[in-house]
């Protein structure tokens, strides 16, 4: 499974847009990026998964490069509730579902 | 929205003891499985589960760990003889797998304290 790396933390302010981006050099070609949002004593909650290029849902935007060595998750205007960990996680989540595996995470803290 | 439920949400248990924690996936999911997260630390994939076998597992679910789905809608946790290092949060999760539907589905969690 690819490893992942992302910052162990970063500091935003309500209505700002954040972006987090994860490393994964070593990416599979049948391997997609699926981001997890957690909040203390709770379970992970999907945010958004892709393969190439961009994604973008109602709640926010992957961003692929074309190595797809690298993604990048950003939250447009966020609030005070978004305050959590985020984790990006990579693996062949749609042909394989035996496993995914979380690394540490980027724990966001936005502030007022 | 349907959820993954977990119970109890929290069980205190004596050091030696074992502990079941019970799970009911969404229906109609193929996938399941369990997670632990100890205190202040990453969530560990612990096993996977599917056509009512286990499909992966970590090292850390060694033989003091088993797995059950027991009839159609639970799924179970079982842990022998627990220790003070299996005190965590352990969550199911379940994806449907069916028509491109990956996304995996998290319970609340049960918080495990042993003593």
């Amino acid at each position: 499974l690819a490893k992942t790396t992302q910052p162990i933390s970063m500091d935003s302010y309500e209505g700002q847009e954040v972006n987090i981006t994860c490393s994964h050099n070593n990416i599979a070609t049948n391997d997609y990026i699926t981001w997890y949002q957690q909040f203390p004593s709770q379970g992970p909650r999907f945010i958004i998964q892709g393969y190439k290029t961009k994604v973008t849902n109602e709640v926010a935007s992957l961003f692929i490069p074309a190595d797809r060595k690298s993604s990048t998750l950003s939250l447009p205007r966020v609030s005070l509730s978004d305050t959590a960990v985020y984790y990006c996680l990579v693996g062949d989540g749609v042909n394989n579902f035996n496993k995914f595996y979380f690394g540490s995470g980027t724990k966001l803290n936005v502030k007022p | 929205e349907p959820e993954v439920t977990q119970t109890p949400s929290h069980q205190v248990t004596q050091m030696g003891q074992e502990v079941i924690l019970r799970c009911v996936p969404i229906s109609n999911h193929l996938y399941f499985y369990w997670y632990r997260q100890i205190l202040g630390q990453k969530v560990e994939f612990l096993v996977s589960f599917y056509n009512n076998e286990i499909s992966e597992k970590s090292e850390i679910f060694d033989d003091q760990f088993s797995v059950e789905r027991p009839d159609g809608s639970n799924f179970t946790l079982k842990i022998r003889s627990t220790k003070l290092e299996d005190s965590a949060m352990y969550f199911c999760a379940s994806i449907d797998g069916q028509g491109g539907k990956t996304e995996a589905f998290f319970g609340q969690g049960t918080r495990l304290t042993v003593v």
